[in-house]
């Protein structure tokens, strides 16, 4: 089983819809972040958090929100959905100074 | 804003032949790390180097840091076909107290056979 899931993979909406991501984790970590990648921009950090009492803003959180419902799951939210959102989005674990484990994405497509 | 950028953005080599990619980033870190993705797929994970080691091997690749001049080069040997993909740089700033990556624009390689 992978250690970091994300659920769904692939999704298609509508502009002004309510979107949940949801990511699960195995591995233990305390850290979790989302992340964002358009074609051509790398990818970008839109929240994280060190706990389930610690959420903080990365550098593209406008627009959308998170709740970390426990150790090991971190949800992504976006209130009302735009275009401009249809994106590639990664939830990702770490322990601290070393390495960061991906999931597999989830594709999203915003109409 | 992004912190690292890839050069080239895109190359194109034969089968057997060395990939170079460079990274350049802005701020002091605590270490950059390398990812390969297959094309709209996750990341995998390549190689981490700490900013107080200037060399690392695994396998068939080669990660320098230079942290005077803020770059970091990836030395693919004896390219593949299945070496096809992006490869984006990572950094891990310091002094932030607590661990974000920040990701580089990435270099597509296309790996003939």
């Amino acid at each position: 089983d992978a250690d970091v899931t994300q659920t769904p993979r692939n999704r298609i909406t509508k502009t002004g819809k309510r979107i949940m991501l949801e990511c699960s984790q195995t591995k233990g970590h305390d850290r979790m972040y989302w992340y964002r990648q358009d074609p051509g921009l790398g990818l970008r950090l839109i929240y994280y958090s060190f706990d389930v009492k610690d959420i903080n803003k990365g550098e593209i959180s406008d627009g959308y929100s998170v709740s970390r419902q426990a150790q090991a799951k971190f949800s992504l939210s976006l209130e009302s959905a735009i275009p401009n959102q249809t994106a590639l989005y990664f939830c990702a674990t770490s322990n601290g100074p070393g390495l960061v484990s991906f999931g597999p994405g989830t594709r999203l497509t915003v109409l | 804003s992004q912190q690292g950028e890839e050069d080239p953005q895109a190359l194109s080599i034969q089968e057997g032949e060395n990939a170079t990619m460079n990274c350049s980033y802005k701020t002091s870190i605590n270490n950059l790390q390398w990812y390969r993705q297959n094309s709209g797929r996750g990341l995998v994970h390549l190689i981490l180097i700490r900013s107080n080691e200037r060399e690392k091997h695994s396998g068939r690749l080669r990660v320098t840091l230079d942290t005077s001049k803020k770059s970091s080069s990836l030395l693919i040997t004896a390219s593949r076909a299945a070496d096809t993909a992006s490869y984006f740089c990572a950094t891990d700033a310091e002094n932030t107290g607590f661990q974000k990556l920040v990701f580089g624009t990435g270099t597509r390689l296309l790996v003939s056979p």
